[in-house]
C-alpha cells in the first residue's frame, strides 16, 4: 500500500474555472476526510465519508464545492466556479472506522492556485 | 469539542529536549489526546495518541497530568529535520478531527 495518494498536485487555474481534485485512500479504510489548508493556519475540516455516505459536511464548504465517495473507495471533490478565495492546500486523510485509534493518514495535498 | 490553546512558535537547539505544552481545560471523559506533525508542503502525520498518564513510542513522549487539562509532548534530542508545525488534537476517537494553528517549532544549529 503506497497510502493517501492525492491528484494532481498542482492546479492552477483562472476565476470562474471548475476544479476537480481526486483522492484514493488507503485500502482498508472506510474514513475519508477533506480539509483545506491555507498559508500559516492548521488544516480546516470540510467533510468527511463513512464509506459512500458523507456523514458531516463544514460550513466552509459552500455551494460551489461538492464532494463524493461513489463506491467507497476513492474520493473526488469538484470546485465550481472559482474564486481567488479558493487558493489553497486541499488535504485528503483516511482512517479505519471504529475499533481503534482514530489516526488519520493524510495524503501530500493538492495545491490550488487561482489566478 | 474541546478547545486547545498552545504556543504560537518555540526555537530551540540541536541536541536539546523539546517540550510543548497544550492547555485543553474541557476535555471530556472520553476524550483522547493526539499529537500530529506537519512539515512545510507535506499532509499532518500523526505522532502520538494518549488518554492518561506517560506514552512513549520511538519518535517522542507524552506526559498526561491526572486531572487531563494538558498535555506536554516531549521530543527527545531534537534535530533540524523536527522543525515542523505540532499540533495538539483533543476528541473522542471517532470525531471528526479539527486542528488548531499548532505551535511552530523551529531548531537551530
Amino acid at each position: 500500500d503506497t497510502g493517501v495518494s492525492q491528484n494532481p498536485r498542482h492546479k492552477i487555474t483562472k476565476r470562474g474555472q471548475n476544479v476537480t481534485f481526486r483522492c484514493d485512500p488507503i485500502s482498508e479504510h472506510n474514513r475519508l476526510y477533506w480539509y483545506r489548508q491555507t498559508l500559516g493556519q492548521g488544516p480546516e475540516f470540510l467533510t468527511y465519508f463513512q464509506n459512500e455516505a458523507q456523514l458531516e459536511k463544514s460550513r466552509l464548504l459552500s455551494d460551489r464545492f461538492s464532494a463524493e465517495r461513489p463506491k467507497g473507495s476513492f474520493s473526488t471533490l469538484e470546485i465550481q466556479r472559482t474564486e481567488q478565495g479558493d487558493s489553497a492546500m486541499y488535504l485528503c486523510a483516511s482512517s479505519p472506522a471504529g475499533g481503534g485509534a482514530n489516526v488519520l493518514t493524510f495524503g501530500a495535498g493538492s495545491r490550488l492556485t487561482v489566478l | 469539542l474541546a478547545k486547545t490553546t498552545q504556543p504560537i512558535s518555540m526555537d530551540s537547539y540541536e541536541g536539546q529536549e523539546v517540550n510543548i505544552t497544550c492547555s485543553h481545560n474541557n476535555i471530556a471523559t472520553n476524550d483522547y489526546i493526539t499529537w500530529y506533525q506537519q512539515f512545510p508542503s507535506q499532509g499532518p502525520r500523526f505522532i502520538i495518541q494518549g488518554y492518561k498518564t506517560k506514552v512513549t513510542n520511538e519518535v517522542a513522549s507524552l506526559f498526561i497530568p491526572a486531572d487531563r487539562k494538558s498535555s506536554t509532548l516531549s521530543l527527545p534530542r531534537v534535530s533540524l529535520s523536527d522543525t515542523a508545525v505540532y499540533y495538539c488534537l483533543v476528541g473522542e476517537r471517532d470525531d471528526k478531527i479539527i486542528f488548531g494553528k499548532g505551535t511552530r517549532l523551529h531548531i537551530l544549529p
